[in-house]
C-alpha cells in the first residue's frame, strides 16, 4: 500500500543552523512529492512540489529537496534556520490511479532554539 | 488560483447530534477530498469525489458519509457524532499538478 513516512515526530535546531527533514514513501509508481509546512494556527502552505525532471526541487523561504529514487526519499533541507520556520512539515504523494489522492506523512514539529 | 472556502472555523456539537461540515470551491475543479487532522497522525483522508455524485472512500470513513450534489460543493456528513471524532478536518481541491486547502473545521463533540 502507498505511503509516506516520517520518521521524526520532532526536531529541534538553533537558529542559523542546517535543517533536514527526512520523508520516505512507498509507491510503484513515478511519484508526485509534495511539502507542506502548517505555522500555529495557520493552514497548509505549499513549500515546493516534485513531478520529474531535476531532482533536487526548489521551494519558497529558502527551502529544497532532493528526489531519490534510490532510497525512496524526498528530504527537506534549509541550510540556515529562522525563527519563523518553526511549525510542523509534512511531506505527502500523489496517489494518482485512485482519483489524484494526497497521502500524508505524520508530520515533524520544528522548534527553533534562538 | 481555486479558493476553497469552510463553512465554519469552530462548532461545538453534542454526542449522537448529525453534523454537516460544508466545502466549496469558486472554480470548476473534479477532485475534492476531506482529511482529518489530528496531531502525531497527520492528515487522514476521510473521502474524496472525482465528479457529481461520484464519492471513494479514503483511509478512515467509518462515522463518515459524504455528499456532492454540485461540483462545487463538497458535504462531509457525521452520522451520529462521536467524542472520537472531535478533531481538525480540512477539505481539499485539486489533482496531481497541486491541492488547494481549506482553512478547516475544528469540530469538538462533548
Amino acid at each position: 500500500a502507498q505511503s509516506v513516512t516520517q520518521p521524526d515526530i520532532h526536531i529541534t535546531v538553533s537558529e542559523g543552523a542546517s535543517l533536514e527533514l527526512r520523508c520516505n514513501y512507498s509507491y510503484g509508481a513515478t511519484p508526485y512529492l509534495f511539502w507542506y509546512v502548517q505555522s500555529p494556527g495557520q493552514g497548509l502552505q505549499l513549500l515546493l512540489k516534485y513531478f520529474s525532471g531535476d531532482t533536487l526541487v526548489q521551494g519558497i523561504k529558502g527551502f529544497e529537496a532532493e528526489f531519490k529514487r534510490s532510497q525512496s526519499s524526498f528530504n527537506l533541507r534549509k541550510p540556515s534556520v529562522h525563527w519563523s520556520d518553526a511549525a510542523e512539515y509534512f511531506c505527502a504523494v500523489v496517489v494518482y490511479n485512485q482519483g489524484g489522492k494526497l497521502i500524508f506523512g505524520q508530520g515533524t514539529e520544528l522548534s527553533v532554539k534562538p | 488560483d481555486v479558493k476553497v472556502t469552510q463553512s465554519s472555523r469552530y462548532l461545538v456539537k453534542r454526542t449522537g447530534e448529525k453534523v454537516f461540515l460544508e466545502c466549496v470551491q469558486d472554480m470548476d475543479h473534479e477532485n475534492m477530498f476531506w482529511y482529518r487532522q489530528d496531531p502525531g497522525l497527520g492528515l487522514r483522508l476521510i473521502y474524496f469525489s472525482y465528479d457529481v455524485k461520484m464519492k471513494e472512500k479514503g483511509d478512515i470513513p467509518e462515522g463518515y458519509s459524504v455528499s456532492r450534489e454540485k461540483k462545487e460543493r463538497f458535504s462531509l456528513i457525521l452520522e451520529s457524532a462521536s467524542t472520537n471524532q472531535t478533531s481538525m478536518y480540512l477539505c481539499a481541491v485539486g489533482n496531481r499538478y497541486g491541492y488547494t486547502f481549506g482553512s478547516g473545521t475544528r469540530l469538538t463533540v462533548v
